[in-house]
Order: structure tokens, then C-alpha cells, then sequence
């Protein structure tokens, strides 16, 4: 059964730093991967989509990439502002075609 | 993409009462599902919405207390039936066309809070 693991839970940083949120699987035979933005009593955004034979995703200050073979991707965000202030969830794809989530990152900027 | 309206956005209903959400997307869809987010936690998935049959449930749920339907290729409902404090959470819909490399898309959620 996929397993889908997100550290750190909570994350707090002054604005302006680039910060790192890392998502961990435990069954590598993905479709794909997709980073996700809540905030808070709502719903998702999807923010980034890569699938199984790609590396890396970007768009504009995201940047997401993925190692299929060893389990990881990594969300990188540049130049952090108060308005990134959510929680990021991941979500792969694989047998059966649904999503597994992880618990999500709670993502604090402070101005 | 796909645009997805999802109503009502937040409700407050009274125990052992009932709650129908509903989801509307902008263009036909091949997959419609609908997740469950208790407080604080990630998302669980309640059944896959079928069009024109009976929705796929996921063990824990049952068709008696979340009936849902769906109508067509761009529409489903929800309902939370028989309140009670315990089912106080965000529900969301979810579309995707169906395909491995396929993208999700989600509604902006309904918060119910039962007292």
C-alpha cells in the first residue's frame, strides 16, 4: 500500500528565504506526482504536475523535481512572500489510478 | 484545466439533519470523486462518483450515509446524511479525465460544522 510522507509538517521563515518541502513515497511504480496549495477551509490549487519520466517541473518561483527510483521530490520556493503562507500537499498517482496525499506541509511567512 | 464550482462553500446543520453538496465542472469530465478532510488532517476519498450507476465506495463509507449522485459527465452531488458532530470536516470534489498521466483538479470545498 502507497505511503506518502511530508517533512517537515510545519515550516516557519522570515520573507525573502528559499525554502525547501519534501515529500517521500514508499512505492516507486508512479504515474505521476502532483504538488498542491491549500488554504486554509479550502480547496486544492494544483500548482505543479510531473509525471513518472520527468525530472523537474518549474513555474515561476516553484520549482518541483522528482526521484521516482529513490521515492523523493522536492518543492522548492524562491524568494518567499507572506501570500505563500498555506499548506502544500503531495499527491502521487499509481496502481488503480488514484491519489495517495500526504499530510501536508504548513507553510508560515512572515513579513 | 478544469473549472469546478462546488456549493455550498461552508454550512453550519444540526444533528441527525442532512447536507447535499453539489459540484458542477465547466466541461465534461471522465472521473468525479469526493474526499473527506477532517481537521488537521489529509485527505481521505469517499467514493468515486459514476456516471448514470452507483458510486464506488471506499472501505470505511457507505452508500446510506454519503449517497451520491451522477447525473451526467459535468455534474454530481453529495450528501452527508444523519449528522452528527463527527462529520464535521471539508469535503471536496475532485475531476480528472481518467488517463495515468492525468492531472486532478479540485473545488474550493465545503466546510460543515454540525452542532
Amino acid at each position: 500500500k502507497q505511503e506518502v510522507t511530508q517533512i517537515p509538517a510545519a515550516l516557519s521563515v522570515p520573507e525573502g528565504e528559499n525554502l525547501v518541502l519534501n515529500c517521500s513515497f514508499t512505492d516507486s511504480a508512479i504515474y505521476n506526482l502532483q504538488w498542491f496549495r491549500q488554504d486554509p477551509g479550502k480547496g486544492l490549487t494544483s500548482l505543479l504536475l510531473i509525471q513518472s519520466s520527468q525530472r523537474e517541473q518549474t513555474s515561476g518561483r516553484l520549482n518541483a523535481s522528482l526521484d521516482k527510483s529513490s521515492g523523493r521530490s522536492t518543492l522548492y520556493i524562491a524568494a518567499s512572500q507572506p501570500g505563500d503562507s498555506a499548506t502544500y500537499l503531495c499527491a502521487v498517482r499509481n496502481a488503480g489510478n488514484m491519489l495517495t496525499f500526504g499530510g501536508g506541509t504548513r507553510l508560515m511567512v512572515k513579513p | 484545466s478544469a473549472v469546478i464550482s462546488q456549493k455550498p462553500s461552508r454550512d453550519i446543520c444540526q444533528r441527525g439533519t442532512s447536507l447535499t453538496i453539489q459540484c458542477q465542472v465547466d466541461s465534461q469530465v471522465t472521473m468525479m470523486f469526493w474526499y473527506r478532510q477532517q481537521p488537521g488532517q489529509s485527505l481521505t476519498l469517499i467514493a468515486t462518483a459514476n456516471q448514470g450507476s452507483e458510486a464506488t465506495y471506499e472501505s470505511g463509507f457507505v452508500i446510506d450515509k454519503f449517497p451520491i449522485s451522477r447525473p451526467n459527465l459535468t455534474f454530481s452531488t453529495l450528501t452527508v446524511s444523519n449528522l452528527s458532530p463527527e462529520d464535521s470536516s471539508i469535503y471536496l470534489c475532485s475531476v480528472d479525465q481518467g488517463w495515468i498521466n492525468t492531472e486532478a483538479f479540485f473545488g474550493q470545498g465545503t466546510r460543515l460544522t454540525v452542532v
